[in-house]
């Protein structure tokens, strides 16, 4: 069975410092992967979707980065944090190919910039 | 961007009634459309989900129904639960590879 890994669970970082978030996926192969992020008591943002290694499509103009260094493995990252970047970051993936797959979420990475 | 216009944004029901959450979206070529539920401090899991070549799909006490004439589609939860209290999405994809996700809708059921 496929199954997502997301870390850190929990990080507080002061304003200014670099962020690396990073998540796997096991158990499935050229996955779709993607980053959204929800502000407290809000929906989904969609921030970046990759549909294979190295290729990252950016959704939103921001202070973040994402990666896609092998299949299965995909990072969110910031040279500089801002306050506004305080969030929940969920690492999702869906099966290979057009929508229409389900999309499955990672347990979240609690971010608080300080 | 397509919309997924998702109502109520809160919702309290009493234990054993009728939770339902409503769904609009404009994209027509639209073929899968899920519910998630999201428990706080959880990421969202799908909790059912429906293609429109179906009109109604029933897991337990959830039930999708699907209008395409309106470009809706519901979620019922029957004989609610305390359990149930959760966040509820919709989602519809967006793009070839996209989805993009409802508002939320907040359900409290009251014991």
């Amino acid at each position: 069975s496929q199954t997502i890994h997301q870390w850190p669970a929990t990080l507080v970082q002061p304003v200014g410092s670099p962020l690396s978030l990073e998540c796997t996926v096991e158990g499935t192969s050229n996955p779709n992967l993607y980053w959204y992020r929800q502000a407290a008591g809000r929906g989904l943002q969609l921030l970046f979707y990759s549909v294979g290694i190295g290729q990252i499509s950016s959704e939103v103009p921001q202070n973040l980065s994402a990666s896609r260094p092998q299949d299965r493995q995909f990072i969110l990252s910031s040279k500089k944090l801002l306050l506004s970047d305080s969030g929940f970051y969920l690492c999702a993936w869906s099966g290979p190919g057009h929508s229409g797959n389900t999309i499955y979420f990672g347990e979240g990475s609690w971010l608080t910039v300080v | 961007q397509q919309q997924v216009k998702q109502s109520p944004q809160s919702l309290i029901v009493q234990k054993g009634g009728i939770s339902i959450i409503n769904c609009a979206y404009e994209n027509t070529a639209f073929d899968y459309f899920p519910w998630y539920q999201q428990f706080p401090g959880k990421g969202p899991a799908l909790l059912i989900a429906i293609r429109p070549d179906v009109s109604e799909k029933k897991e337990g006490r959830f039930t999708i129904s699907f209008n395409k004439s309106a470009k809706q589609f519901s979620l019922h939860i029957m004989d609610s639960q305390p359990g149930d209290s959760a966040t509820y999405f919709c989602a519809g994809p967006s793009g070839t590879y996209k989805y993009i996700f409802g508002t939320g809708t907040r359900l409290k059921v009251l014991a």
